[in-house]
């Protein structure tokens, strides 16, 4: 079962708007933090925002806020104010402590930001 | 901030040359990893190291081999390259973290073609 679910391929935003990207996850343990990087045209892989399941507040940094919500099992990563800087695609990934596993990642986002 | 050494940038061989993707990292860490990924699709882990002379492979299978002799150092090899091998090759580490919420620092990639 896929235990990291991005449903949308592609998505478009409006330079300056905000936008949530989404992202479901699979497991069983109640321990395992949640991370979203961005990966530009250039290939690298950026990291942006991490969840822990037991933090209380949803993670912000800068303009890239995550909510999370546990009961859904839902991670969604908000990014506010867009630009055009931000069209990469963006990866969700899950890790779980049980046997000491690496990052899983989702099938990624592509967002592209419209002057 | 993370320094992590990926060379060559670039690769295009041709079929059943034995190659090596070299991987560094100067900041101490104790996990290293080696993900696969098509171009706009997700990343496939295939070999990790948590430790010197300690691999394992990943969720894909993979013709390639690795090792870890030193700490800061895990080479990727393809004894036998082949057309299925195009990809780009992401090395990422970690370290020093809790037991969910280590980041992984990724290199710039090697993007290679086997013709």
């Amino acid at each position: 079962a896929q235990k990291i679910t991005q449903t949308q391929p592609g998505m478009f935003v409006q330079e300056k708007e905000a936008v949530t990207l989404d992202c479901t996850y699979d497991t069983s343990d109640p321990s395992y933090g949640l991370f979203w990087y961005k990966q530009p045209s250039s290939g690298e892989m950026i990291f942006l925002i991490y969840q822990g399941s037991y933090d209380q507040q949803n993670a912000t940094e800068g303009r890239y806020s995550l909510n999370f919500q546990k009961a859904r099992k839902s991670a969604n990563l908000v990014i506010s104010a867009s630009q055009l800087g931000d069209s990469a695609m963006y990866f969700c990934a899950m890790r779980e402590p049980s046997g000491n596993t690496p990052l899983v990642f989702g099938k990624g986002t592509r967002l592209s930001v419209i002057a | 901030e993370a320094d992590i050494y990926q060379t060559p940038r670039y690769l295009v061989i041709g079929t059943g040359k034995k190659i090596t993707l070299e991987c560094s990292q100067t900041m101490g860490h104790d996990k290293m990893y080696w993900y696969q990924q098509d171009p706009g699709m997700e990343l496939h882990l295939i070999h990790y190291s948590y430790g010197v002379n300690s691999t394992e492979k990943g969720d894909l299978s993979s013709e390639s081999t690795v090792s870890r002799i030193r700490t800061e150092h895990f080479p990727l090899t393809l004894e036998s390259a082949r057309p299925s091998h195009t990809s780009q090759y992401l090395c990422a580490s970690s370290g020093g973290g809790g037991q969910f919420n280590e980041k992984l620092f990724f290199g710039s990639g090697t993007q290679l073609s086997v013709l």
